[in-house]
């Protein structure tokens, strides 16, 4: 079993649409959950960055982590094309010299 | 804020050669930087972790004679791509810690794309 699993997809959407986007993970370790989008030959960018459980509100963008389920969402309200890109969860442990561990990516397509 | 580059941001080479890719941290002081490699449709692997001043730290199965990385100051990481070879045609992306704020937090450059004939 990997360590985070993501849905590669890939996923399409009509504009306008609510995007539900999930990733699972077997190490209970972590605490810090994170949410990047990257663009087609892009650097990822940080979209929501969370702590522990609970839920996270930036915009459009809702981050929701519950740790008793091992399972993260990014949910993306009224949806653009502008928001197709691929979307990569990433976590990772509190402690000193842990790193990141990616998810494999959703590719998400958001027709106009 | 918290902008990284990368230098350059495509390159061609053929094999056999040496490539180095620069990683700046342009308003913001790093601790620590990251490289990546991400081949198509795949997510990002952690090649190695460089902290300023000290030796990189590289993952398994990562040659570190292969894949020179020096950390020089606080803004400024280097990858050379040592004997490049066509499997080594690649997404290479950094990304940096900030000295300050909080610790996981970790900001990306653009990517290179690196082909070998």
């Amino acid at each position: 079993q990997k360590e985070v699993e993501q849905d590669p997809g890939p996923l399409s959407v009509p504009e306008g649409a609510i995007v539900s986007l999930n990733c699972t993970y077997s190490n209970s370790a972590f605490q810090y959950f994170m949410w990047y989008r990257q663009y087609s030959r892009k650097g990822p960018e940080l979209l929501m960055y969370t702590y522990s459980s609970g839920n996270k509100e930036d915009g459009r963008f809702t981050a929701q982590v519950d740790k008793s389920s091992k399972y993260i969402s990014l949910f993306i309200r009224d949806s653009q094309p502008s928001d197709s890109a691929t979307y990569l969860c990433a976590m990772s442990a509190y402690n000193y010299g842990q790193n990141f561990v990616f998810g494999p990516g959703t590719r998400l397509s958001v027709l106009p | 804020g918290a902008v990284v580059s990368q230098h350059p941001s495509r390159v061609i080479c053929k094999s056999g050669t040496s490539v180095k890719i620069e990683c700046r941290s342009l308003d913001f002081q790093a601790t620590t930087m990251f490289w990546y490699r991400q081949f198509p449709k795949q997510s990002l692997m952690l090649m190695a972790t460089s902290n300023e001043g000290s030796k990189a730290t590289y993952e398994q199965g990562v040659e570190k004679d292969k894949f020179l990385i020096n950390h020089a100051s606080l803004t400024l990481s280097t990858l050379t791509v040592t004997s490049a070879h066509p499997e080594d045609s690649s997404f290479y992306i950094c990304s940096a810690r900030p000295r300050q704020g909080p610790y996981n937090e970790q900001f990306f450059g653009p990517g290179t794309r690196l082909t070998v004939l």
